[in-house]
């Protein structure tokens, strides 16, 4: 069970958009920043988002994020097939005095 | 360009130990803090410990406590997990993960170390 609540999958057609929400606490999300990441099958995550919002040199901006009290959510626009990967959310807990991930998400693209 | 390269993996029965490393280069070692992140087979991710740039400060996950250890050797840009007392549940690709300069996040990680734990 983690401590972050992310949707174990989302699915939508190419070119639509698909939202992920990751859910905390006060502990966690409430007062800290959220990244998030992408991995692919078989490949190491791959930063997408940092800070609740900023997106890292090289990333497109098909990719979005934000943050509102306990939650965020990662928002992917202009869907391709290649987005098929697993997202994760991640913060630092303040009462658990370390870092928390979501459980992941699976992203298909019908 | 930062890389990060683990080793150390392997296969070892349970109640034993193994020492993970972690080679870092493209950027200056000894001013990130940095982290393990593990990954089970067909799991997510889970944080395991980090530790600060000069290692003034560690911190782990109740999970492992008392039996894995992190620690850093800035002189040759070098990040360990010392695992000892491992089991079936530490069974796992074990990533070498860096902090952001700000230690707001994480940001590069390596390809990760297969351990695994049977008898």
């Amino acid at each position: 069970q983690s401590v972050l609540t992310q949707p174990p999958s989302v699915s939508a057609a190419p070119g639509q958009k698909v939202t992920i929400s990751c859910s905390g606490s006060n502990s966690n999300i409430g007062n800290n920043y959220v990244s998030w990441f992408q991995q692919l099958p078989e490949t190491a995550p791959r930063l997408l988002i940092y800070e609740n919002d900023k997106r890292p040199s090289g990333i497109p901006d098909r990719f979005s994020a934000s943050k509102s009290g306990t939650s965020a959510t990662l928002d992917i626009t202009g869907l391709q097939t290649g987005d098929e990967a697993d997202y994760y959310c991640v913060t630092w807990d303040n009462s658990l005095r370390g870092k928390v991930f979501g459980g992941g998400t699976e992203l298909t693209v019908l | 360009e930062v890389q990060l390269v683990e080793s150390g993996g392997g296969l070892v029965q349970p109640g034993g130990s193994l020492r993970l490393s972690c080679a870092a280069s493209g950027f200056t070692f000894s001013t990130f803090a940095m982290n393990w992140v593990r990954q089970a087979p067909g799991k997510g991710l889970e944080w395991v410990s980090s530790m600060t740039s000069s290692g003034d400060y560690i911190y782990s996950a109740e999970s492992v406590k008392g039996r894995f250890t992190i620690s850093r050797d800035n002189a040759k840009n070098s990040l360990y997990l010392q695992m000892n007392s491992l089991r079936a549940e530490d069974t796992a690709l074990y990533y070498c993960v860096r902090e952001t300069w700000n230690q707001r996040g994480l940001d590069y990680w390596g390809q990760g170390t297969l351990v695994t734990v049977s008898s």
